[in-house]
Formats: structure tokens, C-alpha cells, sequence
């Protein structure tokens, strides 16, 4: 019953590399998120989606890019991949309810950058 | 932007005592506050949520309480268990196009035996 899907679990980049976090949903929600987790920091927002085409900039947007070309995909990418962006990385989507819906978590991808 | 503090980091609590987690949020426009529960290796998922139109509410074992006049919110967990331990996240956001959710730093709970 899986329905926010990440195209990787792990994945391994060296430093200067160009990485794409990729993400699809089944459920036609309209916004789509992209957060990094780290201990002690929690869920910090780097972009979100609210539309095809459409993007905002979160809390930590530096060093990062997104696409958002279909409804049900947003990517995330790494221009040039650096150490301190090492992390797992989430992607969520909600509806757009009119007080507030759930939002649905992909499984995670854990970047490691060398 | 909306700023959201949750206390305590950590927790530990017996078998079958009560749980306590608090958030405080800054902007006061937000109005829809729920709560994450992540297991270990796994993804966040919605445990409860409160609507900045009521006060309180309760699922069973877990309870919410808002107080929107202070800016907080709070988690209840009474007669926990082992499989309550994970860690929990606050978060707020106004909702509405392009709302965004704006997480707390989490809280390890651990319910010991």
C-alpha cells in the first residue's frame, strides 16, 4: 500500500557530483515537500511544490534545486553534491483539505557524499 | 516564517506510566497542528492532529491539547508501551494553497520495561 515512492534508498556521490532525489505519489495531490533529516535538527524543509511548475523555496533551500514537471513527481537535485550535504532525505505530499490533511512520507534516502 | 520548538529531546518512561511532549509554535495564523510518530528505519507517519478550532482531542491511548491564546500544544501518551518508543514530531502550518508543514526537532521517546 505504498503510496509515496523514492527512487533510491541508499545512495553513495562524490563531492562535485550532480545528484537527482526523485520522488513519485499515486494519490493526485497537488503540494509536494522535500525535507532533510538530521539527530538533533528534525524535519527542516528545503522546497515545496503546491503545483506542477510551481516551487517555493523552504528553511534551507541553499545548494539545492527542484523539478516539478509532472503532478506526480518532484525531484530534488544536488548541483554539485557537497560533505555537509550528507543526510536522509524525505519526500511528503498532501492534499489541499481545507483545514489541514496528512501528509504522506516517501521511505527515505540516505545520501552519504565522499 | 513559522518557528517550531518541541521539548524535551529526550524521554524515558516505564511501562505503563504516562508520556509528555510539548510544542510551541510562533506564528500565531497557524491553525492546523498534528503530530508524527517515526519508528526506528522507518517513515513518519500521522498519529493525531488538532484543528486550531478545538481545545482538545483524543484517539484511544494519545490525546492532544492546544492552547492557542499561549501558542502550544502538547502530546499525552498514558499507559505506554514498548512499541510506543520512537520519535515524535510536533509540526504547524497554515493551511491552504501552498501551505508547508514546519516540523519540531523531535523527541526520542523510550519506554522501558
Amino acid at each position: 500500500d505504498v503510496k509515496v515512492t523514492q527512487s533510491s534508498r541508499y545512495l553513495v556521490k562524490r563531492t562535485g557530483e550532480k545528484v537527482f532525489l526523485e520522488c513519485v505519489q499515486d494519490m493526485d495531490h497537488e503540494n509536494m515537500f522535500w525535507y532533510r533529516q538530521d539527530p538533533g535538527l528534525g524535519l527542516r524543509l528545503i522546497y515545496f511544490s503546491y503545483d506542477v511548475k510551481m516551487k517555493e523555496k523552504g528553511d534551507i533551500p541553499e545548494g539545492y534545486s527542484v523539478s516539478r514537471e509532472k503532478k506526480e513527481r518532484f525531484s530534488l537535485i544536488l548541483e554539485s553534491a557537497s560533505t555537509n550535504q550528507t543526510s536522509m532525505y524525505l519526500c511528503a505530499s498532501t492534499g489541499t483539505g481545507g483545514m489541514g490533511t496528512e501528509a504522506f512520507f516517501g521511505q527515505g534516502t540516505r545520501l552519504t557524499v565522499v | 516564517g513559522e518557528n517550531v520548538e518541541q521539548h524535551p529531546s529526550t524521554l524515558s518512561v516505564q511501562e505503563g506510566d504516562s508520556a509528555v511532549i510539548k510544542c510551541t509554535y510562533s506564528d500565531s495564523a497557524s491553525n492546523y497542528f498534528p503530530w508524527y510518530k517515526q519508528e526506528l528505519g522507518k517513515r513518519p507517519q500521522l498519529i493525531i492532529d488538532i484543528r486550531s478550532n478545538v481545545g482538545e482531542k483524543k484517539d484511544q491511548r494519545i490525546a492532544v491539547t492546544l492552547n492557542k491564546t499561549a501558542k502550544h500544544f502538547s502530546l499525552h501518551i498514558t499507559e505506554t508501551q514498548p512499541e510506543d518508543s520512537a520519535v515524535y514530531f510536533c509540526a504547524a502550518s497554515l493551511t491552504g494553497t501552498a501551505s508547508k508543514l514546519t516540523f519540531g526537532t523531535g523527541t526520542r521517546l523510550q519506554v522501558t520495561l
